[in-house]
């Protein structure tokens, strides 16, 4: 089944800076990659998603990029806040089939 | 805006009592997902319903855990007898099927705690 490592457990940056989360995947049949901001105590969210057939997805502060070839996915976030301290999860999936996320990233910006 | 609702919101029980959970996804959506998240862990899937069909339900440990979604709507997971591993934020997640969208969206969860 699929499997899906997730870089840095833990990353800590100073307001202003970039901060970027690396994802790698197993099954190559996978083509869904969604990205999930958990507040402390909150259910998880979602932020931002790719699909297969696109290499690169941006929304504002957030980027995320897909290497199908090296089955990895990032996540950019530029101008980082002290808001955007969270925890976030990479997950991969085939079409609707089984969501498998990362272990997670507890990012913490500091002002 | 419409969310997945899950109740309760809190449950304590003793360890080889039994408890559920309930869930009510988003109206129209056929895939429902009960995910289990240990504290600091990323949610582990449970099991996967497409309507009332099970797709998924190989992490299951089915011989405490069970799980229904009679009219493919509402879903019910149980575990009898509970324990202490079991401590853990249980979460409902529901999305539509078909079309380009297949955001997974969560409900608040029921985080609970076996003693």
């Amino acid at each position: 089944g699929e499997n899906v490592e997730q870089h840095p457990s833990t990353l800590s940056v100073q307001e202003g800076d970039s901060a970027v989360i690396k994802c790698t995947y197993s099954d190559s049949a996978s083509n869904y990659f969604p990205w999930y901001k958990q507040e402390l105590g909150k259910r998880p969210q979602l932020i931002i998603d790719i699909r297969s057939n696109v290499g690169e997805k941006k929304d504002q502060r957030i980027a995320v990029t897909l290497n199908k070839t090296a089955k990895h996915f990032s996540l950019h976030i530029t101008e980082t806040q002290p808001e955007d301290s969270a925890v976030y999860f990479c997950a991969a999936s085939i079409g609707f089939q089984k969501l498998v996320f990362g272990t997670g990233t507890r990012l913490l910006v500091s002002p | 805006e419409a969310e997945v609702a899950q109740s309760p919101r809190y449950k304590i029980t003793e360890k080889s009592q039994a408890v559920a959970f309930w869930c009510d996804p988003i109206s129209g959506h056929a895939t429902l997902y009960w995910y289990r998240q240990i504290l600091g862990q990323g949610p582990e899937l449970l099991v996967q319903f497409q309507d009332e069909s099970v797709v998924d339900d190989s992490q299951l440990p089915k011989d405490r855990f069970s799980a229904e979604r009679l009219k493919g709507v509402d879903s019910t997971l149980k575990i009898q007898p509970a324990e202490l591993g079991d401590s853990a934020m249980y979460l409902c997640a529901s999305s539509p099927k078909g079309g380009k969208n297949t955001e997974a969206f969560f409900g608040q969860g029921t985080r609970l705690t076996v003693v």
